[in-house]
């Protein structure tokens, strides 16, 4: 079946910090990936996507590159703010969505 | 893209009663979902609502208890039925745009439902 694994949170990191949150999956054939982020109070937003393997999807200085070999989809950004606090969810698409438990990211100054 | 409102955005319910949300987008739209977000979990598809046809409902869902409208391609309902404190959640609806798979989904802002 399809189904999609996320770290667990939360995960707190000091400003400007180097962020990795992991994300593997399992499908049949070949699905597109994507990061979602919500913000408190707020709905999903699609932060990134990449559609087939070898694709780095990147917004906001957030990347993550479709690994078909590892079956990965990693979010990662190189300095993260305090805005960036907020529910990230890994997520594919295969006849419907799949979304993973959701990693909170709480930065401080 | 689309943009996607949902009336309430929050509501308090006493157990028994009925919640109806609406979802209204800025476009047609051919497949409409709507999902629950229970307190710190990920999102659990309901149902699948399509114009013209009845709502296909996952696994765990029944009719009775999630009643959903799609009366035209831009608005749709989901009704909470004889709640109970078990449903309070966040209810999101979404859409897709263009061919299912390779487009992004598009998120309402969510309907938080607090039931007592």
């Amino acid at each position: 079946g399809n189904s999609v694994t996320q770290m667990e949170g939360p995960v707190t990191l000091s400003e400007e910090a180097f962020l990795t949150i992991n994300c593997t999956y399992t499908a049949t054939g070949y699905p597109s990936l994507f990061w979602y982020v919500q913000y408190p109070g707020e709905g999903l937003q699609l932060l990134l996507k990449a559609t087939k393997a070898d694709d780095k999807g990147s917004n906001k200085g957030f990347e993550a590159t479709y690994r078909k070999e590892t079956t990965s989809f990693h979010l990662e950004k190189g300095s993260v703010q305090v805005s960036d606090s907020a529910v990230y969810f890994c997520a594919l698409s295969r006849n419907q969505f799949y979304f993973g438990t959701g990693t909170s990211l709480t930065v401080i100054p | 893209s689309a943009v996607i409102s949902q009336k309430p955005s929050r509501d308090i319910c006493q157990r028994g009663t009925s919640l109806t949300i609406q979802c209204q987008v800025d476009s047609q739209v051919t497949m409409m979902f709507w999902y629950r977000q229970q307190p710190g979990q990920s999102l659990t598809l309901i149902a699948t609502a399509n114009q013209g046809s009845e709502a296909t409902y996952e696994s765990g869902f029944v009719i009775d208890k999630f009643p959903i409208s799609r009366p035209n391609l831009t608005f749709s309902t989901l009704t909470v039925s004889n709640m109970s404190p078990e449903d309070s959640s966040i209810y999101l609806c979404s859409v897709v745009s263009g061919s299912y798979s390779y487009n992004e989904q598009f998120f309402g802002p969510g309907t938080r439902l607090t039931v007592l």
